[in-house]
């Protein structure tokens, strides 16, 4: 069965500093992989997804993740981290419609 | 706004009453999936419809009860809850047959059981 972890229950940056969310997945076959982000109260938004193709996807928001199918990995990054940027970010794996996600990592960011 | 509305955003109930949550979409999308988060828990999926049948029912208690009427609507209906079911409920959406599409969310019901 897929499985999603995500090492860092909490990250905490300074702002205007770079930011990298790791994110390692099992699963059998290809995979479809996500990142949401999950501000205080709300639900949670798409921030990018990878399907094929470029390992390198860009996302909203600055955000980009590479695919890297050796490590099992899907690391979430942004050059430079805003206040805003405060939240839960989420990665998850897809097996035919069914998500699976991986607990999340809380983000704060340090003026 | 996502394209999926959720009500009410609040609810407080007594551990004795009976409420629904409710979660709408018009995105066109044909799968309705209902998911629990709790404070420091992973989330938990309770509920999925795909083509307004339930597929998936993850060991939920009976006092929670969906209903999908038709493709853009789910509900979530809740009796006799306990104060450990005190959650934010998340109702998403997404387009099936379709691996890669992704869920679209709501903002979820902040449900609070006194």
């Amino acid at each position: 069965a897929q499985s999603v972890t995500q090492p860092d229950i909490h990250i905490t940056v300074s702002e205007g500093a770079s930011l990298e969310l790791r994110c390692n997945y099992s699963y059998g076959a290809t995979p479809y992989l996500f990142w949401y982000v999950q501000s205080p109260g709300q639900g949670l938004q798409l921030l990018l997804k990878y399907f094929s193709g470029d390992t390198l996807v860009q996302g909203i928001k600055g955000f980009e993740a590479e695919f890297k199918r050796s490590q099992s990995s899907f690391n979430l990054r942004k050059p430079s981290v805003h206040w805003s940027d405060a939240a839960e970010y989420f990665c998850a794996v897809a097996s035919g419609n069914m998500l699976t996600f991986g607990g999340g990592t809380r983000l704060m960011v340090k003026p | 706004e996502t394209g999926v509305t959720q009500t009410p955003r609040h609810l407080v109930m007594g551990m004795t009453n009976k409420k629904s949550l409710k979660c709408e979409q018009h995105l066109g999308h044909n799968a309705m999936y209902w998911y629990k988060q709790s404070a420091k828990k992973p989330l938990e999926l309770m509920f999925v419809y795909s083509l307004e049948e339930r597929v998936e029912n993850n060991s939920v208690p009976s006092r929670f009860s969906p209903e999908c009427p038709n493709s853009s609507h789910l509900f979530l209906h809740l009796h006799t809850l306990q104060p450990e079911d005190s959650a934010l409920y998340l109702c998403a959406s997404s387009l099936v047959p379709s691996e890669g599409y992704g869920y679209t969310f709501g903002s979820g019901t902040r449900l609070t059981v006194v």
